[in-house]
């Protein structure tokens, strides 16, 4: 149980150019979803944190005009990187959880590979 | 405030002899204490966790981890390494003093040697 896909899991893209990642809980309704980013040999960075029906709220220094989320459903949060440029290239994963507390645990996604050329 | 500190960035084990990480965590809160593995080029996978119960973690895996509050540690252990657990390993501390956010340590790459 608790699984989380991500889409695509690589996508190669333009600068200047939208893309947008899909995080969905495959056999849980998941209250808070996260988005994280990942570069080369490095920790995850919190990027933003989602809630169902609710604004997100992102994580200092976080632009959030270029990474737009929309949690629509429980189910499903989308990550949208507008504009993309070369140093936007990097590893998205996300993660969800089943209570709105940062104490639960967090079951995470196989991580989205973004490369902008 | 909280954070967490892996102590070793590299481990290197010979395959079958034991595996130790560690992890120590500081928490103005009760923490909940999670170790997660990455595999290349993949997402993260939940190890095990600790949620205030037995201090005496079991994962998946052979893995477990002891909660040490007077040394404030969460170290990981394995009795015999296997080739498959090449990975990295992320120890991360949550606590429940409110919205508290998750803290991810800097992680360690665990090499295991043939």
């Amino acid at each position: 149980g608790a699984v989380v896909s991500q889409h695509p899991s690589r996508v190669i893209c333009k600068s200047g150019t939208s893309v947008k990642i899909e995080c969905r809980s495959l056999d849980f309704q998941a209250t808070t979803m996260f988005w994280y980013r990942q570069f080369p040999k490095q920790s995850l960075m919190l990027m933003a944190t989602s809630n169902e029906g609710s604004k997100a709220t992102y994580e200092q220094g976080v632009e959030k005009d270029k990474f737009l989320i929309n949690h629509a459903s429980l189910t499903l949060s989308t990550l949208t990187v507008t504009s993309a440029h070369p140093e936007d290239s990097s590893f998205y994963i996300c993660s969800a959880s089943l209570t709105s507390g940062y104490t639960d645990t967090q079951y995470f996604g196989p991580g989205t590979r973004l490369t902008v050329l | 405030a909280q954070s967490v500190t892996q102590l070793d960035s590299h481990v290197s084990v010979s395959e079958g002899t034991p595996v130790l990480l560690r992890c120590n965590y500081s928490s103005s809160y009760s923490p909940s204490l999670f170790w997660y593995v990455q595999h290349p080029n993949k997402g993260l996978q939940l190890l095990l966790k600790y949620t205030s119960a037995a201090t005496l973690v079991k994962g998946i895996n052979g893995f477990e981890a002891e909660f040490k509050k007077s040394e404030t540690s969460f170290h990981l252990t394995k009795p015999s390494a296997h080739m498959s657990d090449a990975a990295e390993y992320f120890c991360v501390v949550s606590s429940s003093g409110g919205y508290q956010k998750v803290t991810f340590g800097t992680g360690t790459k665990l090499q295991v040697i043939p």
